[in-house]
This record gives structure tokens, sequence and C-alpha cells, in this order.
């Protein structure tokens, strides 16, 4: 079973908001760990969005947009983007990522469709 | 402004090695972090490891322990990322990033374009 797991795709309309999870293996408790977020458009490299770890533990990456936000549901074991007021370019891949074992462990990623 | 510029696509055999170079330029190389993290072709990324320019110090992930080699040039802010014993499941993009706030943050705030290395008999 893999570290983190994302839905492979996920589509919203524009205006509205959308929910990216990144869920842990089962033994790995969010609650602990700093959950990273990374945008990418195709053909170009990732980009920091942002990390998260609690409301009082969370830092912006320079530049984004604060209707990008963090936050963890414990009961499901994940980590949450939200991105609220979809826009366009809002689509492209997302990856959570966080350290464990001595590892930078990427998940999948979401491909997010606007439309 | 910062800059993390990534040497040209290359071409290898099966069984060879490749060495990517990463030059940073915009602020000072010493004081950050390089991690590389590749990606092939529709799929998503994987960290291979991460490098402190300063003391040279380095930490690979276990899959590719054995085979990867990061080293830096401080004199010319250079980045260096070599795989050996290449297979064609090493055909990807090796991107270099840089660890923008503290030692192992994961905060990756500057990427290079990434590096296309094809591995082909």
């Amino acid at each position: 079973q893999a570290v983190l797991t994302q839905p492979s795709s996920l589509s919203a309309s524009p205006g509205a908001s959308a929910s990216l999870t990144c869920t842990l293996r089962s033994g790995i408790n969010v609650g602990t760990y700093w959950m990273y977020w990374y945008q990418q458009k195709p053909g170009s490299p990732p980009q920091y969005l942002l990390r998260y770890k609690s409301d009082s533990d969370k830092q912006q990456g320079s530049g984004v947009p604060s209707r990008f936000s963090g936050s963890k549901d414990a009961s499901a074991n994940a980590g949450i983007l939200l991105i609220s007021g979809l826009q366009s370019e809002d689509e492209a891949d997302y990856y959570c990522m966080i350290w464990h074992s001595s590892h930078w462990v990427f998940g999948g990623g979401t491909k997010l469709t606007v439309l | 402004q910062v800059q993390l510029v990534q040497s040209g696509a290359e071409v290898e055999k099966p069984g060879a090695s490749v060495r990517v170079s990463c030059k940073a330029s915009g602020y000072t190389f010493t004081s950050y972090d390089i991690n590389w993290v590749r990606q092939a072709t529709g799929q998503g990324l994987e960290w291979m490891g991460w490098m402190n320019p300063n003391s040279g110090h380095t930490g690979y992930a276990q899959k590719f322990q054995g085979r990867v080699n990061m080293t830096r040039d401080p004199s010319i802010s250079t980045a260096y990322m070599e795989l050996s014993g290449l297979r064609s499941e090493d055909t990807a993009v090796y991107y270099c990033a840089r660890d923008g706030d503290y030692s192992g943050s994961g905060s990756f705030d500057y990427w290079g374009r990434g590096t296309l290395v094809t591995v082909s008999s």
C-alpha cells in the first residue's frame, strides 16, 4: 500500500471550491506530519503551494493566493488542499508530500479539471 | 532573481552513467539544500535525494542508494546528480529544486526546468 494516496482525477466548475485529498497509509498518523502541496502544469516544473500541520502551524508559498489553503481530516487520516473560487488557470496536477522514514514521499497526484 | 539552470537532454545506453548539472544564480548557493526529483513521462514525482551545498552532506532515497551520487562545486554554484547503472526505467525528466526555507523544510521554492534523460539501446 502506498504511503500517500490521492484520487487520480477531480472535476469542478469555475467559481466553485475543490477539495483535494491525500490519504495516509494506515498506521501513519496525519496529525504528526507536515503536509506539503505542489501544483504542476503541463510542460512546467512543480510549484510549491503551501505546507500545513495545524491551523497554528502552516506556511503559504510566496505569491500563492489565499484561496489555496490546507487542512486535515483526522477521521479520514488525510490532508486536504482546498481551492476556493476556482479559475481556469487552476487546472493542473496537484501533488501532496510528507517526510516519512527519512524520505520525501509524494502522492501519485490528482489531475484537477476546471470545466 | 533566483534561477536554477540545468544541463541539456541526454541519451544513454543501458548500464551507462549520466551526470546532470544544476547551476544556481541569484542567491547564495551554499545557503540552501538542493533536492533532486524525477518524473517519468505521464507519471508522478519521485524524490531521489538531497545535498547540502555548504557541507556536501547528502541523503539519498533508499531506492537509489548505491547508484546515485550528488556532489557540488561551490566555486561555480553548481550541483550535480550522477546516476549509474542506467536502465530503461530511469528514462525521465530530472529536476533540481531548492529547499527554500531551513534545511529539510520541504518547501521547494525554486525548480530547474528539468533535464530529460533517455535510456535506450
